[in-house]
């Protein structure tokens, strides 16, 4: 079974860091196209960042841009999203998610975690 | 950035209904499209890909259609667990965006 696991969130000042992580199990870790989605209370889904199966390559939302990293551990079954110079409109649940049936430029997500606050305030 | 628009933004019907949500992009999309289900506090769940295809798993009473720039999920008969939040999403470049999510309420 397909398991993705989120932890790392939390309250957080204005300017703050955090650092989101996601355990995967239940197949394949290295050779899967990852993301990370955010959904704000009430409101829809936000993708926020992408990575790809190598970690060769990664993509971010022009409102992260420069502030937030993605990464991976393939050995360690692990994603992660380094979070800095927190706003309070990145105060949201974040979801990390599988890719899969990919084009050549995006994928849908077809398993995802239950998700973790990031709360930004002072 | 490709823009998502659903319409309408929340539906009010009844068990046993046929129900259709649209999706519009603001440029072509070809078919990189996908629909998800989400209930309060829970995760989203893929439903369609690439416009009409069906995920494994998920009832036969769901189905999605269009290409280009306008797209349709219609639930053939709902059932009471199909009221949910559903939302689009295109995939036709790395910035892929949601759109803004329909909620299917009981009438």
């Amino acid at each position: 079974e397909v398991q993705l696991l989120e932890s790392g969130g939390g309250l957080v000042q204005p300017g703050g860091s955090l650092r989101l992580s996601c355990a995967a199990s239940g197949f394949t870790f290295g050779i899967f196209p990852m993301s990370w989605v955010r959904q704000a209370s009430g409101k829809g889904l936000e993708w926020v960042s992408a990575i790809t199966d190598t970690g060769d390559s990664t993509y971010y939302m022009d409102s992260v841009k420069g502030r937030f990293t993605i990464s991976r551990d393939n050995s360690e079954n692990t994603l992660f999203l380094q979070m800095n110079s927190l706003r309070a409109d990145d105060t949201a649940i974040y979801f990390c998610a599988r890719a899969a049936y990919c084009s050549t430029t995006g994928c849908p997500f077809d398993s995802w975690g239950q998700g973790t606050l990031v709360t930004v305030s002072s | 950035d490709i823009q998502m628009t659903q319409s309408p933004s929340t539906l009010s019907a009844s068990v046993g209904d046929r129900v259709t949500i649209t999706c519009r992009a603001s440029q072509s999309i070809s078919s990189w499209l996908a629909w998800y289900q989400q209930k309060p506090g829970k995760a989203p769940r893929l439903l369609i890909y690439k416009a009409s295809n069906l995920e494994n798993g998920v009832p036969s009473r769901f189905s999605g259609s269009g290409s280009g720039t306008e797209f349709t999920l219609t639930i053939s008969s709902l059932q009471p667990d199909d009221f949910a939040t559903y939302s689009c999403q295109h995939y036709s470049s790395y910035f892929r965006t949601f759109g803004q999510g329909t909620k299917v309420e009981i009438k």
